[in-house]
């Protein structure tokens, strides 16, 4: 199985500040179609997970310009420009290259 | 809009079995494949299964295998998880996306204890 290893588990930021999530996968995720299957998923406190980026760094419909998805092979990147109260919550990310399908640990995102 | 509706959810035994259900509406459910989805309490998203717009391929984590029967009736736009055997590790909330993961469902929470 593909190993999905997200750092830190746990970020503090302070408002206004940016923040970046990690995602390292044990094998590399470019499916033979040329694309490379890696989601990212925020779940806010209470909520059912929602799907922020797709294929690395495409930003779904609704997603604030602020998240923005990037990187290659095995390493991939979340990134927060600006941190703001509504984005306190558990970040994931997700292989879609491989069965069977493996989350990252999660990221928990805090304000300081 | 897209809405995916799961119920089915309930306490039971351990050995005992539940059936789980997710109504979709607001898309053309048969062009899509469709995933289980779970969360234990206080954990983090662990994927269960995965079935084809015509239901003949399916998928199955390690961890259900054998013991979990993923289905779908698309002329009710429904999907289905047949769950036997049930171990109290099989406590979760259990969610159903489409296959994309754009779209879920709010979770229907299963407690499996004696």
């Amino acid at each position: 199985d593909i190993v999905m290893t997200q750092s830190p588990l746990s970020l503090p930021v302070t408002l206004g500040q940016p923040a970046s999530i990690s995602c390292r996968s044990s094998q590399g995720l470019v499916h033979s179609d040329g694309n490379t299957y890696l989601t990212w998923f925020q779940q806010r406190p209470g909520q059912s997970p929602r799907r922020l980026i797709y294929k690395v760094s495409n930003r779904d419909s609704g997603v604030p310009d602020r998240f923005s998805g990037s990187g290659s092979g095995t390493d991939f990147t979340l990134k927060i420009s600006r941190v703001e109260a509504e984005d306190v919550g558990v970040y994931y990310c997700l292989q879609d290259r491989q069965w069977p399908r493996t989350f990252g640990q999660g990221t928990k995102v805090e304000i300081k | 809009q897209v809405q995916l509706v799961e119920s089915g959810g309930g306490l039971v035994k351990p050995g005992g079995s539940l059936r789980l259900s997710c109504e979709a509406s607001g898309f053309t459910f048969s062009d899509h494949y469709m995933t289980w989805i779970r969360q234990s309490p206080g954990k983090g998203l662990e994927w269960v299964s995965y079935i084809s717009g015509s239901g003949s391929t399916i998928y199955y984590a390690d961890s259900v295998r054998g013991r979990f029967t993923i289905s779908r009736d698309n002329a009710k736009n429904s999907l289905y998880l047949q769950m036997n055997s049930l171990r109290a590790e099989d406590t979760a909330m259990y969610y159903c996306a489409r296959g994309d993961y754009a779209y879920w469902g709010q979770g229907t929470l299963v407690t499996v204890s004696s």
